[in-house]
């Protein structure tokens, strides 16, 4: 699987946008980004997935450059609730059910009331 | 959409006893199943690959003998922690894999073990 690297921490104002970058230089043509979260004490939640187009479900909205190097995971509206711990992975999606998640350091999201 | 279940969520033991988690698929069969180990402050380290119907597999590291693992059904994986020492306090997670096409991985609520 492509090398990530995200910023260890950030912080984010109640209410406004979320921007959560993440760098895989790296990352192969077959390789998709994935992006979950850790809410302290509890298990990672899957937030979305993309390969190349950008995404958006009721969580979050994915954009991902042109030549894939990186990508933003955006919240548009942050909550306390969304204070987390968030991870940037990226590996083709038919290894899924071969072979675990590799999980990163992550970026710590604090949510500022 | 896809859940997996977890219990028990909090546990505490005494060294040199055994402890059982369970980790469920809720709607949907997982043939695989993933756990992990997370201490504070660290990320998520993965311990061993549960196999419906065929041995578990460990990472390098993680010993068989005392953390077993049984994938008994399509929805079923157990680990347990045997002869628990203080060191084995942590925080374990089950993950299964979604399957039928889907990508993403679906994970427990997590076990808080701590041995006292």
């Amino acid at each position: 699987d492509a090398k990530t690297t995200q910023p260890t921490s950030m912080d984010c104002a109640e209410g406004r946008a979320a921007n959560l970058p993440c760098n895989h230089s790296t990352i192969s043509g077959n390789e998709y980004v994935y992006w979950y979260r850790q809410i302290h004490s509890q298990g990672p939640q899957y937030i979305i997935h993309g390969l190349k187009n950008n995404e958006t479900n009721e969580m979050a909205s994915l954009i991902i450059t042109e030549d894939r190097k990186s990508s933003t995971l955006i919240l548009p509206h942050a909550t306390l609730r969304d204070t987390a711990v968030y991870y940037c992975i990226v590996r083709p999606p038919l290894d899924t059910g071969r072979r675990a998640l590799t999980f990163g350091s992550g970026t710590r999201l604090q949510v500022q009331p | 959409g896809a859940v997996v279940s977890q219990h028990p969520s909090r546990v505490i033991c005494k060294s040199g006893t055994s402890v059982k988690i369970e980790c469920r698929s809720l709607d949907f069969q997982a043939t695989t199943m993933f756990w992990y180990r997370q201490f504070p402050k660290q990320s998520l380290m993965l311990m061993a690959t549960s196999n419906e119907g065929s041995k578990a597999t460990y990472e390098q590291g993680v010993e068989k003998d005392k953390f077993l693992i049984n994938h008994a059904s399509l929805t079923l994986s157990t680990l347990t922690v045997t002869s628990a020492h203080p060191e084995d306090s942590s925080f374990y997670i089950c993950s299964a894999p979604r399957g039928g096409g889907g990508t993403e991985a679906f994970f427990g609520q997590g076990t808080r073990l701590t041995v006292v």
